[in-house]
């Protein structure tokens, strides 16, 4: 399984954008990148993925780079609301192909007034 | 949206009860799992299901079991509840298990202690 890495901690300023790195150097060709996010005590709550190709949508940009070993999920307008922790997954082709997702420590932004 | 309910968002249950954690989804999603998560932990696979009936053990099934009757029902089941099986128990489903269509909604998370 690709493993990823984040940067443990950022802080954003409210109202600003808000760029999220992460590392995944051995991703594989047909594996995608998954964001999610955590609010404190509630369930991880899905953002976006992306396979190749810079994705959009109504919460959030991906830009993967041409390599794939690297990608940035970029908030355009940061709130207090989106003060979470931020996981960057590859998914897990076991083979079984469970598709479980593995949450590694993730980054914890933290959106300040 | 999609939305994913689970029947509980704290539980207290006693050490030997048998518990029941049900999630619901409204999407007609083919698979649905069910994860714990622990502070160091992680997120880690319990079962899963990719049909009704179908189930299939994740990493960790000692001490639970699962039921699909309907395509949008799955539930948990600790037949014995045990002080280590204190945790948060999240329920997710998605399309498909893999590829384009494999991202996983979850539903609010279960916190169960048991004493």
């Amino acid at each position: 399984d690709a493993k990823t890495t984040q940067p443990t901690s950022m802080d954003c300023a409210e109202g600003r954008a808000a760029n999220l790195p992460c590392n995944h150097s051995t991703i594989s060709g047909n594996e995608y990148v998954y964001w999610y996010r955590q609010i404190h005590s509630q369930g991880p709550q899905y953002i976006i993925h992306g396979l190749k190709n810079n994705e959009t949508n109504e919460m959030a940009s991906l830009i993967i780079t041409e390599d794939r070993k690297s990608s940035t999920l970029i908030l355009p307008h940061a709130t207090l609301r989106d003060t979470a922790v931020y996981y960057c997954i590859v998914r897990a082709y076991g083979s079984s192909n469970t598709g479980k997702l593995i949450f590694g420590q993730g980054t914890t932004l933290q959106v300040k007034p | 949206d999609v939305k994913v309910t689970q029947s509980s968002r704290y539980l207290v249950k006693r050490t030997g009860e048998k518990v029941f954690l049900e999630c619901v989804q409204d999407m007609d999603h083919e698979n649905m799992f069910w994860y714990r998560q622990d502070p160091g932990l992680g997120l880690r696979l319990i079962y899963f299901s990719y049909d009704v009936k179908m189930k299939e053990k994740g990493d960790i099934p000692e001490g639970y079991s699962v039921s699909r009757e309907k395509k949008e029902r799955f539930s948990l089941i600790l037949e014995s509840a045990s002080t280590n099986q204190t945790s948060m128990y999240l329920c997710a489903s998605s399309l498909t298990a893999s590829g384009s269509r494999g991202e996983q909604f979850f539903g609010p998370g279960t916190r169960l202690t048991v004493l």
